[in-house]
């Protein structure tokens, strides 16, 4: 199975700031690498495909890169709505569907 | 409203069953294969199963497979996962979850999920 390993596990940021968070695969995916957003008590939201395909509906601020192995996700400017936690999960050796650890982005 | 309603979660001792649904409704069920993700308190997301369209194809996590059965009825548009045997381990909030119409292995839609507690 495909390891997805997210770092940090979690991160303080202030509001306006610009943000990194970094997924990295145990081989290579090529671009199939896929970010959700998850709210304390909610669903996890869809915000991000093929490493860097912005979902429909989803802020412009955000956006992802990468392939191969490391890939990242980037919040260009950090909103109050954005606090939250980040999941990657990788789509490239299925089944089984994995997903990292997750990055939980605080208020600083 | 395209949604997803999860229900059937509660309470029960180890080694018991629980068959939860998932109710789809404002797309097209039958044309998604469906997953269901869970994830255990203050822990991350794990997949636990898939199901194609016509749900003749189905896929377990190591951890449920020869326990957890996943099945769809698409004139229902609902979606199901049978679970025996039941482990504390497999407490958690169970996420039914809409992959995109390629099938390609990740989620555009989830419900809000349904809590289970193994527990004696």
């Amino acid at each position: 199975d495909i390891q997805m390993t997210q770092s940090p596990s979690s991160l303080s940021a202030s509001v306006g700031d610009r943000v990194t968070i970094t997924c990295r695969a145990s081989q290579s995916i090529s671009s199939y690498l896929n970010w959700y957003q998850q709210k304390p008590g909610k669903a996890p939201k869809f915000l991000i495909y093929a490493a860097s395909s912005l979902q429909s509906g989803v802020p412009s601020r955000f956006s992802g890169s990468g392939s191969g192995t490391d890939f990242t996700l980037t919040i260009s400017s950090l909103q109050p709505e954005d606090f939250a936690t980040y999941y990657c999960q990788q789509s490239y050796s299925t089944p089984p569907i994995t997903f990292g650890q997750g990055t939980r982005l605080e208020i600083k | 409203e395209v949604q997803l309603l999860e229900s059937g979660g509660g309470l029960v001792q180890p080694g018991g069953s629980l068959r939860l649904s998932c109710a789809a409704s404002g797309f097209t069920f039958s044309s998604y294969a469906m997953s269901w993700v869970r994830q255990a308190p203050g822990k991350g997301l794990a997949w636990v199963s898939a199901i194609s369209t016509s749900g003749g194809g189905t896929f377990y996590a190591d951890s449920v497979k020869g326990r957890f059965t996943i099945s769809r009825d698409n004139s229902k548009n609902t979606l199901y996962l049978q679970m025996n045997s039941l482990r504390a381990e497999d407490t958690a909030v169970y996420y039914c979850a809409k992959e995109t119409l390629n099938a390609d292995w990740y989620f555009d839609l989830w419900g809000r999920g349904t809590l289970v507690t193994v527990s004696s």
